[in-house]
């Protein structure tokens, strides 16, 4: 079964900062990969989809990158609205849909 | 606009039955598949099932044989039959729109408690 390991699990950065969090399957995906934003209390919201496309309306600060089996989210500089829980998911033919276990992006 | 709304959480003892809907309005619901996600509090998200557009439905190994995912395409409607609730169930429920393997609209979520 694929799995979806985030690292890191939580992650201080101030305003302004480049961040990155990193999803790494188990097994090789090729590009089908997604990530998510969720606020404290709130649904989560498409942020990329394919590894690296953008969803309409996000910020262009917002980027995916990575295949097979290491993906990257990066924010080019971290703004106030930012500070959020990060998920990437999956789609195998077993599990079906995977999410990672979560980053946890909090101020410094 | 898009939307769904998700209705039908609550409190129900463990072994009990639960209905939880979702309301859609804004797409042709018709043309998309459809998930209901979950999230114990805390916790991450967890895929509980998907329906596609022809019918066909999935689920993973926790929820298979207790929970029984539908759709009304006529009034717009998902909705999730849970039986045999436990109190690993426990959890906020979202209903979202599948777009291939991801999924691009979610609802803001139907609370289930399983207690006594």
């Amino acid at each position: 079964a694929i799995q979806l390991t985030q690292s890191p699990s939580s992650l201080s950065a101030s305003v302004g900062d480049r961040v990155t969090i990193t999803c790494r399957a188990s097994q090789g995906i090729s590009s089908a990969l997604a990530w998510y934003q969720q606020k404290p209390g709130k649904a989560p919201k498409l942020l990329i989809y394919d590894a690296s496309s953008l969803e309409s309306g996000v910020p262009s600060r917002f980027s995916g990158s990575g295949s097979g089996t290491d993906f990257t989210l990066t924010i080019s500089s971290l703004q106030p609205e930012d500070f959020a829980t990060y998920y990437c998911q999956q789609f195998n033919s077993y599990l079906l849909y995977t999410f990672g276990q979560g980053t946890k992006l909090e101020i410094k | 606009e898009v939307q769904l709304v998700e209705s039908g959480g609550g409190l129900v003892q463990p072994g009990g039955s639960l209905r939880l809907s979702c309301a859609a309005s804004g797409f042709t619901f018709s043309s998309y598949d459809m998930h209901w996600v979950r999230q114990a509090t805390g916790k991450g998200l967890e895929w509980v099932s998907a329906i596609g557009t022809a019918g066909d439905t999935y689920y993973p190994g926790s929820v298979k044989g207790r929970f029984t995912i539908s759709r009304e395409n006529a009034k717009n409607s998902l909705y999730l039959q849970m039986n045999s609730l436990r109190a690993e169930d426990t959890a906020v429920y979202y209903c979202a729109r599948g777009s291939t393997y991801y999924m691009d609209v979610w609802g803001k979520g139907t609370t289930v408690t399983v207690s006594s």
